[in-house]
């Protein structure tokens, strides 16, 4: 079965540092998401992204995140300078359509970013 | 979005029957109904939805109330795997909007051999 691939699983990385996540959704996939869960707390979304541009995106997506789609493959998330509260494990979500067909999001199974 | 109400916790036996239950009582007509199950160390993983009648696949099946306030995620017989964190979400149909999940708390699923 297709699935959704993040790299790196687990990145570690000094406060003001730029990060960036990666992820390889299901390849016929149009829609593709990034939440995070710091730990112990709960799955929240970040930012929705379709025909090569942001379709929704949260409070928590401020100015120093950004997502890019660079080739036909990869879609990455951008964390420009990491702050200790960006620690938790992201992850990367895909689905075949969005909107109105209520097509499932397939998961990666997750970054973990620690922040130092 | 509709406000989620879900046990906790559950306990359930191996290779018994459990269900699920979740309160949705803001629910607008148009929400489907989603389950979500998150595994230890994983991402979250599709389970099942539905709108109005009750569902069945491979994984579970969904039983959906009547008036749609309520619904039943049913594992017919839990294993070992089933072990997680299930999460029910409704999530608005809008044409050409994007569908964001909003995750609540869940209830945290242990199963004993």
């Amino acid at each position: 079965e297709p699935e959704v691939t993040q790299t790196p699983s687990h990145q570690v990385t000094q406060m003001g540092q730029e990060v960036i996540l990666r992820c390889v959704p299901i390849s016929n996939h149009l829609y593709f998401y990034w939440y995070r869960q710091i730990l112990g707390q709960k799955v929240e979304f970040l930012v929705s992204f379709y025909n090569n541009e942001i379709s929704e995106k949260s409070e928590i997506f401020d100015d120093q995140f950004s997502v890019e789609r660079p080739d036909g493959s990869n879609f990455t998330l951008k964390i420009r300078s990491t702050k200790l509260e960006d620690s938790a494990m992201y992850f990367c979500a895909s689905s075949e359509w969005g909107g109105i067909d209520n097509q499932p999001q397939h998961f990666g199974d997750g970054t973990r970013l620690s922040i130092l | 979005d509709a406000k989620t109400t879900q046990p906790n916790s559950m306990e359930s036996n191996e290779e018994e029957p459990v269900h699920l239950p979740c309160n949705h009582s803001t629910i607008s007509g148009t929400d489907y109904i989603h389950w979500y199950r998150q595994l230890p160390s994983q991402g979250p993983e599709y389970v099942i939805h539905g709108l109005t009648s009750n569902v069945n696949n491979r994984m579970a099946s969904l039983a959906i109330a009547e008036d749609r306030k309520s619904s039943t995620l049913i594992l017919h017989r839990a294993t070992l795997r089933d072990a997680a964190v299930y999460y029910c979400i409704p999530l608005g149909s809008y044409g050409g909007a994007t569908n964001k999940l909003i995750f609540g708390t869940g209830t945290l699923l242990a199963v004993q051999p």
